[in-house]
């Protein structure tokens, strides 16, 4: 099992640019999670998903948009980059039964926009 | 709404030190209680858990007991190494909020040799 994984790793992008973080997990879980982590603020949930095909606004949920189209992936979009948006961003699945809600998090992705 | 507060780091300790990091929470239902790690560079891993009151989580030396009448989870190892050198982070399972975890804000521990 792979677990969670994210692509790209690192990015840099200009102001105004758009891109898309891919999160993939092989466990079949139902729920996936973005956040993204910042020195000092610890984790800030930004969209969430309880299953294929829905998707759930977060805590910081602003300048960003998710898709959930197959059960196994996960998709971050920014579509006009901001240097505010320069931060780590992890992606995280988990099941939901009691005792079994643990996270599994990706290794992250680190975006820096300029 | 469901909230943990961790002891403020840093924290700094010498090699074989005991390690205590407080972890207290406010809840709706009865979630399950994580800690998990973070290396330099990696993303969160689960380090221990307990789901029900009383319950003791433990892993590579580390502890720790859901207390529910405290509505603590205090992290606690006897003898630290360097190699504990990471964030630790409390959590509340997402099992009594719709799905959604609430961490705490993390602790940096070093470990000196």
């Amino acid at each position: 099992n792979a677990g969670v994984t994210q692509t790209p790793k690192f990015r840099v992008l200009k102001t105004g640019q758009s891109m898309t973080l891919l999160c993939a997990q092989d466990m079949n879980h139902e729920y996936m999670y973005w956040y993204r982590q910042d020195p000092g603020m610890g984790l800030r949930l930004i969209h969430y998903s309880v299953g294929e095909g829905t998707t759930a606004k977060g805590e910081v949920p602003d300048g960003y948009n998710v898709s959930r189209l197959k059960k196994q992936n996960f998709l971050l979009g920014l579509e006009s980059a901001a240097p505010s948006q320069t931060s780590v961003y992890f992606c995280a699945s988990s099941d939901l039964d009691i005792g079994l809600d643990e996270q599994y998090f990706g290794p992250g992705t680190r975006l820096t926009v300029t | 709404g469901d909230s943990v507060t961790q002891m403020e780091g840093p924290v700094t300790l010498s090699e074989e030190a005991f390690l205590t990091i407080n972890c207290t929470y406010t809840a709706t239902g009865y979630p399950s209680l994580f800690w998990y790690v973070q290396y330099p560079g990696e993303g969160l891993q689960l380090l221990l858990k307990a789901t029900k009151a009383d319950d003791k989580g433990s892993n590579k030396g580390f502890e720790a007991t859901y207390r529910k009448e405290t509505t603590s989870f205090h992290l606690e190892k006897g003898s630290v190494q360097v190699s504990d050198s990471a964030v630790y982070f409390c959590a509340l399972g997402g099992n009594t909020n719709a799905g959604k975890s609430t961490f705490g804000d993390g602790t940096t521990l070093t470990v000196k040799p």
